[in-house]
């Protein structure tokens, strides 16, 4: 069975960091582009940043750039969010979604992890 | 960015009728369109993708038409577990977006 699971998040004071893991398992982790997307609770879905299946490109949401970092460690078969400077228009559930093979959608995605940034 | 901007905003459908639901891009998308479905709780599911092809698994009274920057997405007789809410997704560049989405409720 294809399955992701995010782990990491958590209540963070505005200007501190956090890390969000994704662990993926039930296909090659290796093959597939990745991506984080977010979601303010009872909002919409905000797509946040987007990693290719080796590692070596990235894009990110304005709103992010500079401040996170995606990344993946195709040995252990996770995908990371490294959050920086956060904020409060940080909070969301946070998605680690993957890239269908035939195109830029999301054919899986996993149950997500709650990020709050307060003071 | 291309905006992607969803109509309406709620749609009240008894159990049984039929619902169609629209998606605007503010530039061509071609075919780079995706529809989701999310329940409460829940993370998204893939319903469509390139505008029209539905996923693996996802019944027929679903079927999504358009191009361009007009798409539409069609539930014939809706059962109880449709009533969620339907979001649309662009992937033509580098900047995935989504629409604000269109809940579906019942009447």
């Amino acid at each position: 069975e294809v399955q992701l699971v995010e782990s990491g998040g958590d209540l963070v004071q505005p200007g501190g960091s956090l890390r969000l893991s994704c662990a993926a398992s039930g296909f090659t982790f290796s093959n597939y582009w990745m991506h984080w997307v977010r979601q303010v609770p009872g909002k919409g879905l905000v797509w946040v940043s987007r990693l290719n299946s080796d590692g070596s490109s990235t894009n990110y949401a304005d709103s992010v750039k500079g401040r996170f970092t995606i990344s993946r460690d195709n040995a252990k078969n996770t995908l990371y969010l490294q959050m920086n400077s956060l904020r409060a228009e940080d909070t969301a559930v946070y998605y680690c979604a993957r890239r269908h093979a035939a195109g830029g959608f999301f054919d899986c995605w996993g149950q997500g992890t709650l990020v709050t940034v307060s003071s | 960015e291309i905006v992607m901007t969803q109509s309406p905003a709620t749609l009240s459908v008894s159990p049984g009728e039929g619902a169609t639901l629209s998606c605007r891009a503010s530039q061509s998308v071609s075919s780079t369109l995706a529809w989701y479905q999310q329940k409460p709780g829940q993370p998204p599911r893939l319903l469509i993708y390139d505008a029209s092809t539905r996923a693996t698994g996802i019944p027929a009274r679903f079927s999504g038409s358009g191009s361009g920057t007009e798409f539409t997405l069609t539930i014939s007789s809706l059962q109880s577990e449709d009533f969620a809410v339907y979001y649309c997704q662009q992937y033509n560049n580098w900047h995935w977006t989504f629409g604000q989405g269109t809940k579906v409720e019942i009447k």
